[in-house]
């Protein structure tokens, strides 16, 4: 069974729009924690949030927000303000366990295109 | 400044000929991954070495070997590479504790490994 579901290949957002690119996940371990990566053209991945699974808040980081809801086990990225330079694939992954010696498991991604 | 970087960042090779990827960090981390992705697909984890206990993945195939000398170098070599080998190649790493869980992980710029 897929651990991390991006269900959305691609996504077109009108610049200075707000997008929500959606995650669900799936695990068993009550420890775990939720990244976003974006990974432009040039093909590094470039750490925009973190989220662990006993925060009681929703994580923030500049126009980035996760929107966790943990019931549901989705962890959904919403870009405020879309800018041409978002335009990028989105991977949402996990890491299980405490120790973090386990590695990142990766969604399949979401191609963002922001639009002028 | 590139605190992760892999070389080279273009990498051609011909169908059966030995081929090594490297990869260096100025992190001091003791965690270094190595990631397979295919063109639009997720990352796949290949292995990953927490120290120097090299941890290899079920169903990374014998023909990917890892080496890594010290902490802060880190060696993919493919024995025989074969069409489907053509992918990035990821390296990345993160500081791990006992019971970290928020450590991202740093990723380098990636190799694209093309086979002729």
């Amino acid at each position: 069974a897929q651990k991390i579901t991006q269900t959305q290949p691609g996504m077109f957002v009108q610049e200075k729009e707000a997008v929500t690119l959606d995650c669900t996940y799936d695990t068993s371990d009550p420890s775990y924690g939720l990244f976003w990566y974006k990974q432009p053209s040039s093909g590094e991945m470039i750490f925009l949030i973190y989220q662990g699974s006993y925060d009681q808040q929703n994580a923030t980081e500049g126009r980035y927000s996760l929107n966790f809801q943990k019931a549901r086990k989705s962890a959904n990225l919403v870009i405020s303000a879309s800018q041409l330079g978002d335009s990028a694939m989105y991977f949402c992954a996990m890491r299980e366990g405490r120790g973090g010696r386990r590695a990142l498991t990766f969604g399949s991604g979401t191609r963002l295109q922001v639009q002028p | 400044d590139a605190m992760v970087i892999q070389n080279p960042r273009y990498q051609v090779t011909q169908f059966g000929k030995p081929v090594t990827l490297s990869c260096s960090q100025t992190l001091n981390h003791n965690v270094m991954y190595w990631y397979q992705q295919k063109s639009s697909q997720a990352p796949k984890l290949l292995f990953h070495y927490y120290d120097k206990d090299f941890n290899n993945e079920a169903d990374t195939p014998d023909n990917f070997q890892s080496r890594r000398p010290n902490t802060s170098f880190c060696f993919l070599d493919i024995r025989s590479p074969g069409l489907g080998d053509a992918a990035m190649y990821l390296c990345a790493t993160s500081s791990v504790g006992l019971v970290t869980m928020n450590t991202e992980a740093f990723f380098g710029q990636g190799t694209r490994l093309t086979v002729v």
